[in-house]
């Protein structure tokens, strides 16, 4: 069975600061991996996404993701938050077709 | 505009009362699935559906239904509701050539049930 693990419950960095949201999965082949943010009051916009290929990919506002095979992991990261970067983010597996995973989701909080 | 939309936004309802929270995308796509949403839980899949008349459980299914008579719909349906059915339920569709993965999400449905 797939499964998604984001350790971190809670994060608060400065605005400005670099930022690193961890993700870690299970999976008995390769996975197709997926960032989404969650605005409060909103739905799930797709942030980025892994297929195959190059292990680090790039999405929308600025984010990054690196695809580790050998830690099963897939770690979200961003050189210098903005204010506008608090939200809830889920890592989430979609292996089989139809069926998706979603991780509990990691809170960022933006200090000034 | 490609949108996925829910009716209704919000919802109290009591215990027992069917429902049905509708769900609709005009991008054409194939694949469409329930999640709920519950604090500290993430999004848990009720349903998934592949395409007409083709549909499976998630990880979360009792306690509700789903039909996908036409492309574009697919309602969720709550027979007898209970209060462990409050939640934030959230509809998604994806197309084919990208399997069920990169999902477009529709705005929520918050029910409420008493």
């Amino acid at each position: 069975a797939q499964s998604v693990t984001q350790p971190d419950i809670h994060i608060t960095v400065s605005e400005g600061a670099s930022l690193e949201l961890r993700c870690n999965y299970s999976y008995g082949a390769t996975p197709y991996l997926f960032w989404y943010v969650q605005s409060p009051g909103q739905g799930l916009q797709l942030l980025l996404k892994y297929f195959s290929g190059d292990t680090l990919v790039q999405g929308i506002k600025g984010f990054e993701a690196e695809f580790k095979r050998s830690q099963s992991s897939f770690n979200l990261r961003k050189p210098s938050v903005h204010w506008s970067d608090a939200a809830e983010y889920f890592c989430a597996v979609g292996a089989n077709a139809g069926k998706s995973t979603f991780g509990d989701g990691t809170t960022l909080t933006v200090k000034p | 505009e490609a949108q996925v939309t829910q009716n209704p936004r919000y919802l109290i309802t009591v215990t027992g009362k069917k429902l049905t929270v509708t769900c609709s995308q005009n991008m054409n796509h194939e694949y469409m699935s329930w999640y709920r949403q519950d604090p500290g839980l993430g999004l848990r899949q009720i349903y998934y559906s592949m395409n007409v008349e083709v549909t499976d459980k998630g990880d979360v299914p009792e306690g509700y239904k789903v039909s996908r008579k036409e492309k574009r719909n697919f309602p969720l349906i709550l027979e007898s509701p209970s209060p462990n059915q409050t939640s934030l339920y959230f509809c998604a569709s994806s197309p084919k050539d990208r399997g069920n993965y990169e999902q477009y999400f529709g705005p929520g449905t918050r029910l409420t049930v008493t």
